[in-house]
């Protein structure tokens, strides 16, 4: 059984440009979230996805956009990236409407911006 | 605003000590409560609470929520090196059962 794949592990990207990262749910499940982690924090939220709609979003710039496909593999985007996107960006996946499951999480993509 | 705070920052005890780490919370729509262990880079999952005072045991690992007083604490006995890691205190809320993190402590286990 697959887990929560992200693609890919490391990226480096210089200041103002846009990134793409890529997750893909564990099986079964329809629904992604996504974290941003900066070193020495807790991950913060971002946003989620369900049914290739944009349901909740964190406290985050328009700069950060995402997609879900049919397949329920989802993309994260990032423009005009500022040195302080650096971070570590996890992705999570859940079956909606199903309380008292835990949401699994991914290895992570490492997003360097210099 | 949601907010979860996890005490202490960072510990460092010895092989076979017991430790316990502290999470606080002040959350609307409170669903749940998770322990996550974070060694490179995946939490992975520890435990989820929804009831207050019925404590969930894994091994040496156990934990326990209080929704009265808002917190919950997770215990390691006769800790190992293995242990070793950052815990993360996470509470879901809200209909798109959203995760707010605390920063986590950070445990090292010496031998």
């Amino acid at each position: 059984d697959a887990g929560v794949t992200q693609s890919p592990t490391h990226l480096i990207k210089t200041r103002g440009q846009q990134v793409t990262l890529r997750c893909s749910p564990k099986s079964g499940h329809d629904t992604v979230s996504w974290y941003q982690q900066a070193l020495g924090q807790g991950p913060q939220f971002i946003f989620q996805y369900y049914e290739e709609e944009e349901r909740q979003r964190g406290n985050f710039p328009d700069r950060f956009s995402g997609h879900q496909f049919p397949n329920y593999s989802s993309e994260l985007n990032v423009n005009a990236l500022l040195l302080g996107d650096s971070a570590l960006y996890l992705c999570a996946s859940s079956l909606f409407g199903t309380p008292n499951t835990e949401a699994f999480f991914g290895q992570g993509t490492r997003l360097t911006v210099v | 605003e949601d907010k979860v705070v996890q005490s202490p920052l960072s510990l460092v005890v010895h092989e076979g000590d017991t430790v316990t780490l502290n999470c606080s919370y002040e959350v609307t729509n409170f669903r749940s409560l998770l322990w996550y262990k974070q060694e490179k880079k995946a939490p992975t999952f520890l435990f989820m609470l929804t009831s207050s005072g019925i404590e969930k045991k894994s091994g040496r690992l156990s934990s326990i929520l209080d929704k009265k007083e808002l917190f919950s604490i997770l215990n390691i006995t006769a800790t190992q090196t293995g242990d070793s890691a950052v815990y993360l205190c996470a509470v879901e809320s809200g209909s798109a059962r959203q995760l707010t993190f605390g920063s986590g402590t950070q445990l090292t286990v010496l031998p």
